[in-house]
């Protein structure tokens, strides 16, 4: 069964740079598109970006200039980063694999890497 | 932007049927998914490709979806469903992915 391991730092400052990666142990790395997706305390989902393995992206449009999704094949990991956060970007961040069907969708979950933006 | 749209909050009885709506432009064309997400847990895929279960989601969640309305049932509601369910989709391009606002299911 799938697993997703995420890690980074929680705490940062304003105009610092967010920098989160995602481990994925036993399964396919290469079958599957890889994402992230974050939750502002008390608020609902928003879909950020993904990447496939083959380093191509697609990103939230309200985020795309400060966002960058990567991917190291030869670890099984992804990566994200979001310059110059500021409150705003608080919030808990999941990573997830992402199903290549007729839809693109989230099918496994993260468990969460809580985030705070604050001076 | 695309948006899809769900109604804040949802209320039944143990044993009654839930029916949480999400309505979106492109769902004619584009599939819907549904996330359940108890409180301080990740989300949990309950229903793929309008009306498919993964497995191990128990029998009593179905998916439905006709014209711009996708539906989410519970049939016979259980005091453990209580979560906030996320429908989600595609822009009718298909590259950009949305999430509903979410719905509050209350089951007591």
């Amino acid at each position: 069964q799938v697993q997703l391991q995420q890690w980074g730092a929680g705490l940062l400052k304003p105009s610092e740079t967010l920098s989160l990666t995602c481990a994925v142990y036993s399964g396919s790395f290469s079958s599957f598109c890889w994402g992230w997706i974050r939750q502002p305390p008390g608020k609902g989902l928003e879909w950020i970006g993904e990447v496939n393995h083959g380093g191509s992206t697609n990103y939230n449009p309200s985020l795309k200039s400060r966002v960058t999704i990567s991917v190291d094949t030869s670890r099984n990991q992804f990566s994200l980063k979001l310059t110059s956060v500021t409150a705003a970007d608080t919030a808990v961040y999941y990573c997830a694999r992402v199903s290549v069907a007729a839809t693109f969708y989230m099918d496994v979950w993260g468990l969460g890497t809580t985030v705070t933006v604050s001076s | 932007s695309y948006e899809l749209t769900q109604p804040p909050s949802v209320s039944v009885s143990p044993g009654q049927t839930a029916r949480i709506t999400c309505s979106g432009d492109a769902l004619p064309k584009k599939y819907a998914y549904w996330y359940q997400q108890k409180s301080g847990q990740a989300p949990v895929l309950v229903i793929y490709e309008d009306s498919k279960r993964p497995s191990g989601i128990p029998e009593r969640f179905s998916g439905s979806s006709s014209g711009t309305m996708a539906t989410l049932t519970i049939s016979g509601a259980q005091v453990e469903d209580e979560a906030d369910y996320y429908c989600y989709s595609t822009d009718s391009s298909g590259n950009h992915r949305v999430f509903g606002g979410g719905t509050d299911l209350t089951v007591l």
